[in-house]
């Protein structure tokens, strides 16, 4: 059974950068596709992109500036960095897989990040 | 970008009644890359449906989906409790990859 678990910082900063790490249990991370999603309180869900075990991101490009995604195979967990933060990156934050850069199958609990001082 | 629109924006419906849920494209999406997520409150969203007509692993199969090119249909045949949530679709097909903004089934 694959199982996704997101981890990190719940509050961050305006104009600094928020930093989340998805751990996955039940499955090698190298392979298939990784994915970042969020969902600002009472709003929809936003694809913010994925990436493949070798590195290869698509990010989507209302964030790809402030975007970083990056693997540790080693750990079996990828990672989000998102840079310059404001009040409208307020949000929770999933992640999830996506088999071959398509469809999410698996989905993390998902972590509230929120942007204050 | 596709943007993806979804109709209604609520339905009001009994358990035991059948569910419609519209998805609408504004451009083709290639090869029928569309996902149908249902998401309740406090959870993460949960594949229901992808490639437009398949059920996703545990989906019973009162659950269909349909569609293709710009127009795509989740149907509910007879709705359980455990059915009334929000319901997102997605295209995988172009990047960026985008969601409709939902629709919610909610006990009449």
């Amino acid at each position: 059974q694959v199982q996704l678990q997101e981890s990190g910082p719940g509050l961050v900063k305006p104009s600094e950068t928020l930093s989340l790490t998805c751990a996955v249990s039940g499955y090698s991370i190298s392979s298939y596709y990784w994915s970042w999603i969020r969902q600002p309180p009472g709003k929809g869900l936003e694809w913010i992109g994925f990436m493949y075990y070798t590195g290869s991101t698509n990010y989507n490009p209302s964030l790809k500036s402030r975007v970083t995604m990056s693997v540790d195979s080693s750990k079996n967990q990828f990672s989000l960095n998102l840079s310059s933060v404001t009040a409208a990156d307020t949000a929770v934050y999933y992640c999830a897989r996506a088999p071959w850069g398509s469809e999410l199958d698996y989905w993390g609990q998902g972590t509230l990040v929120t942007v204050s001082s | 970008e596709i943007v993806l629109t979804q109709s209604p924006g609520t339905l009001s419906l009994s358990p035991g009644e059948r569910a419609t849920l519209s998805c609408r494209a504004s451009q083709s999406v290639s090869s029928s890359y569309l996902g149908w997520y249902q998401q309740k409150p406090g959870q993460a969203p949960r594949l229901v449906m992808y490639g437009a007509s398949n059920r996703a692993t545990g989906i019973p199969d009162r659950f269909r989906g349909s569609g293709s090119g710009t127009d795509f249909t989740l149907s509910i045949s007879r709705l359980e409790p455990e059915d009334f949530a929000v319901y997102y679709c997605q295209q995988y097909g172009s990047s960026p990859f985008t969601f409709g903004p939902g629709t919610k089934v909610d006990i009449k």
